[in-house]
């Protein structure tokens, strides 16, 4: 199985920073690593697939990169709407899929 | 437009059974595979296994095999996911999520559905 570890655990960023959050996989995953945004009493969302292409309609400060182990999601200016829980996850070796624990993105 | 409309929430007893559904609308059912996530209270995401909403073959996580069972019923683009023998430890909000990939599952997940909470509790 494939471990995916999300750092940090918490991000404190004001607004109109940049926030960078990583991910990294056991083993290689290619470009197969998704990430997802989730608010509070909502379902998660996709933002990135193929680690770093943009889902449909999320906006352009949303990026990913990296490939193989190392994975990054940049936000490069944070709006009040992207406070959440960003968690990625693999898709090449399954099963089972794995997610990251998690990282929050909070306001500072 | 995608919707996955998932049932209500439950309280059941220790090693009682649960059965949500999730009905999906807005593409075609058949083509796409379904997967069930769940997330225990102010924890992360937990991949519970896959359901070939074509043929009706599964696979389950490890953790979960010989408790789960996942079916679905074409008639009505509803797929179900059925837990037993519940335990304090299965509480948590069950979402089902639609594989991105046309025709062969194993992908990200590209809609989810709003989510049911279970509650074992005695």
């Amino acid at each position: 199985e494939i471990v995916m570890t999300q750092s940090p655990a918490t991000l404190s960023v004001s607004p109109g920073e940049r926030a960078t959050l990583s991910c990294r996989a056991s083993q290689s995953v290619s470009s197969n690593l998704a990430w997802y945004q989730q608010k509070p009493g909502q379902a998660p969302r996709l933002l990135i697939y193929g680690a770093s292409t943009r889902a449909t309609g999320i906006p352009a400060r949303f990026s990913g990169s990296g490939s193989g182990t190392e994975f990054t999601l940049t936000i490069s200016s944070l709006q009040s709407e992207d406070f959440a829980v960003y968690y990625c996850q693999q898709y090449s070796n399954w099963p089972p899929w794995t997610f990251g624990q998690g990282t929050k993105v909070e306001i500072k | 437009q995608v919707h996955l409309v998932q049932s209500g929430a439950e309280v059941k007893k220790p090693g009682a059974s649960v059965k949500v559904s999730c009905k999906a609308s807005g593409y075609t059912f058949t083509s796409y595979y379904m997967h069930w996530v769940r997330q225990a209270p102010g924890q992360g995401l937990e991949w519970m296994g896959i359901l070939n909403t074509r043929g009706g073959s599964t696979t389950y996580a490890q953790q979960f095999k010989g408790r789960v069972t996942m079916t679905r019923d074409t008639s009505t683009s509803t797929v179900y996911m059925e837990l037993s023998s519940l335990r304090s430890e299965d509480t948590a909000v069950y979402y089902c999520a639609r594989d991105s990939l046309v025709g062969s599952g194993w992908s990200f997940l590209d809609y989810w559905g709003q989510g049911t909470l279970v509650t074992v509790s005695s």
